[in-house]
């Protein structure tokens, strides 16, 4: 079971908006640790989309966007389009002995 | 540009052990951490743990302490992991990630397929 949990789905029609959350706990979340998010398409490597609860990397378009509060985060897509069909996952850092870098349980997202 | 290159897919018998190796490019490998990522079949990241690029030094979940070693050849700018005691639930891929001192994971290896199977 993963420490941060998200839903296992979302879908959405292209042009709408999507959000995931992310809820975790007074060891990461809660904590203030940074979340982070990343977009594993179909067979591919993780890429890292959202670092620092809200910044973009460089080339990550700006229909994605990310917010924390308390224990929980969220990321939202707009302007969905197809090739945002994709897993996505959040991670974050928990100072519990289960472990240091935590995952989410993953979402994927269906453009319908 | 920075990339990571990992070493092929491994099938390995119960009880054996592994090693994957994971090179490095377009940095100074001593600057950052190397963490290992595995991900079962249909499954969400799993964190092992990371190792110091410059030092040596390690950081194992738990999950994984005693049963995994990381370690890295500067010279090459190579890191690896070890897993030992394989069973059938380390089928997976393993993946070797960056973290440029912001605990988040910027560059990410190809992965490696471990399957563990009698």
């Amino acid at each position: 079971q993963s420490v941060l949990t998200q839903p296992p789905s979302v879908s959405g029609a292209p042009g709408q908006r999507v959000t995931i959350s992310c809820t975790g706990s007074s060891s990461n979340i809660g904590a203030g640790y940074d979340v982070h998010w990343y977009q594993q398409l179909p067979g591919t490597v993780p890429k890292l989309l959202i670092h620092g609860n809200s910044n973009r990397p460089s080339g990550v378009p700006d229909r994605f966007s990310a917010s924390k509060s308390g224990t929980s985060a969220s990321l939202a897509i707009t302007g969905l389009q197809a090739e945002d069909e994709a897993d996505y996952y959040c991670q974050s850092y928990d100072s519990s002995r289960n472990g240091f870098y935590v995952f989410g349980s993953g979402t994927h997202v269906s453009v319908l | 540009q920075v990339q990571f290159v990992q070493s092929g897919a491994e099938v390995r018998k119960p009880g054996a052990s592994v090693k994957v190796s994971c090179k490095a490019s377009g940095y100074s490998f001593s600057t950052y951490a190397i963490h290992w990522v595995r991900q079962a079949p249909g499954q969400s990241l799993e964190w092992m743990g990371w190792v110091n690029a410059a030092n040596g030094f390690t950081k194992y979940s738990q999950k994984f302490q005693g049963r995994v070693t990381f370690s890295r050849d500067t010279s090459a700018s190579t890191a690896y992991m070890e897993v030992s005691s394989l069973r059938s639930e380390d089928t997976a891929v393993y993946y070797c990630a960056r973290d440029p001192n912001y605990y988040a994971f910027d560059v990410w290896g190809q992965g490696t397929m471990v399957t563990v199977s009698s």
